[in-house]
């Protein structure tokens, strides 16, 4: 079974500065996906960023972006240009690539708050 | 907007009771997925239906069961309900199993 990690409860950054959260998985699959979802307090998951395995580059969103190394099943997100609304609940996530095209439940790590000081 | 709509928002019952919380994805989606969080098991998912049908079940306890109608729209029913079942019930619906997922607001449940 696929498991997820997020190693890091709690991070704290300063407005304008850029902060890295880490997430490790567990899989034997080769095709997948991961995501970064964020919660802020209104408790809304949104998505914020996605990544397809079989794709080198790291995607890129604005100011977040992700570090996927595959080999050692480390998936960071980086948000740069720190913003008082980036502050909430940052979920990694991962989904098998399912060829079958029906099922598609995410499997999330245990989250870690992100504290963003003005 | 993510245009998953879930009702009721807010939720207060007594152990022993049966609830129904309800979900209504987005136009089109054909997937509906329910996840539980909770302070102590974090996100989990529950159960998965497509087209009217189950596709995957996850952590999701005898007490509870689901269904999805033929106008896609999908109830969550939890009996039997313990202090333990306090939690935000989410909902999220997608076109496909490999299509990006979308999440209600979530239904907090409070279990007295």
């Amino acid at each position: 079974a696929q498991t997820v990690t997020q190693s890091q409860p709690e991070m704290s950054v300063q407005e304008a500065e850029t902060v890295t959260l880490s997430c490790t998985y567990d899989t034997s699959e080769s095709d997948y996906y991961l995501f970064w979802y964020k919660q802020p307090p209104s408790r809304q998951m949104i998505l914020v960023i996605r990544q397809e395995a079989y794709k080198q580059q790291n995607a890129t969103e604005n100011r977040f972006s992700v570090n996927f190394q595959k080999a050692a099943k480390s998936f960071s997100l980086k948000i740069s240009d720190s913003q008082l609304g980036d502050a909430a609940m940052y979920f990694c996530a991962y989904r098998s690539m399912n060829y079958g095209g029906s099922q598609g439940n995410l499997i999330f790590g245990k989250g870690t708050k992100l504290s963003v000081k003005p | 907007d993510s245009g998953v709509t879930q009702t009721p928002k807010h939720l207060i019952t007594a152990t022993g009771q049966r609830v129904t919380l309800r979900c209504s994805p987005r136009s089109g989606d054909l997937s509906v997925y329910w996840y539980q969080q909770s302070l102590d098991q974090g996100l989990q998912f529950l159960i998965q239906y497509y087209n009217g049908e189950e596709r995957a079940k996850g952590n999701i306890l005898e007490r509870f069961s689901a269904q999805q109608f033929p106008d896609l729209h999908s109830e969550l029913n939890l009996s039997s309900l313990e202090l333990g079942d306090s939690a935000l019930y989410f909902c999220a619906s997608s076109i496909g199993g490999n299509t990006e997922a979308f999440f209600g607001q979530g239904t907090r449940l409070t279990v007295v």
